[in-house]
């Protein structure tokens, strides 16, 4: 089974300021991760993903993650934080073994940027 | 290309009614993914329909049901509703069979149940 933590319910960052967003993960095999945003009544919209390769993965908006394998992490990195970034943030995980393209969801965490 | 949509945006049911979402999935996407987010959770997995075909489905019971038709748009039926069914439902496509290709979200239809 797969599965996905975001131990952090809400962050806050100052604007102009780095944001981290941390996610680990468990998979049996390999993994491919993602990151999905959500804004107040909005469906999700896809960030960033790994697959392979790199562990520095540059998305939209000015956001990256960084896949850690022995850290079974995949934290979610903006080096200056905008007011516009706040809105919720999702961690999703899919095992390379799975026989069908489904995702696991973490339960989210909030992120809210200050003036 | 066109995104995906969903109908209704909006749905008010009541205990033991049954209810149909609509999914267009994006242009080129033939596998349709179905996921409840219950508030303040994370998108859970429902099922995953493929050229028509369901080819992988989480943990619902039977009465969420689903349908791929032709043109790759796709139904969420939903019987003998119950209180904790209320949630935004979420379709999401992708291109191919790929297990790496990303999903493209639509916007979800919010079912209450009263």
């Amino acid at each position: 089974a797969q599965s996905v933590a975001q131990p952090e319910d809400q962050v806050n960052v100052a604007e102009g300021n780095p944001l981290t967003v941390k996610c680990t993960y468990s998979v049996s095999g390999n993994p491919y991760l993602f990151w999905y945003v959500q804004y107040p009544n909005r469906g999700l919209q896809f960030l960033l993903k790994y697959i392979t390769g790199d562990n520095l993965v540059k998305g939209s908006y000015g956001f990256e993650a960084e896949f850690n394998k022995s850290q079974t992490s995949f934290h979610l990195k903006k080096p200056s934080a905008l007011v516009s970034d706040s809105a919720l943030y999702f961690c999703a995980v899919r095992d390379k073994n799975s026989g069908y393209s489904t995702l696991t969801f973490g339960k989210g965490t909030m992120l809210l940027v200050s003036p | 290309e066109t995104g995906v949509t969903q109908s209704p945006t909006h749905l008010i049911k009541t205990r033991g009614q049954q209810v149909t979402l609509r999914c267009s999935s994006q242009s080129g996407h033939n596998t349709v993914s179905w996921y409840q987010q219950a508030l303040g959770q994370g998108p859970q997995f429902i099922f995953q329909y493929y050229r028509e075909e369901e080819n992988g489905r989480g943990n619902f019971p039977p009465r969420f049901s689903g349908l791929q038709f032709p043109n790759y748009s796709s139904e969420l039926n939903v019987n003998a509703l119950e209180l904790d069914d209320s949630a935004l439902y979420l379709c999401a496509s992708t291109e191919g069979g790929s297990t790496y290709n990303e999903q493209f979200f639509g916007p979800g239809t919010r079912l209450t149940v009263l």
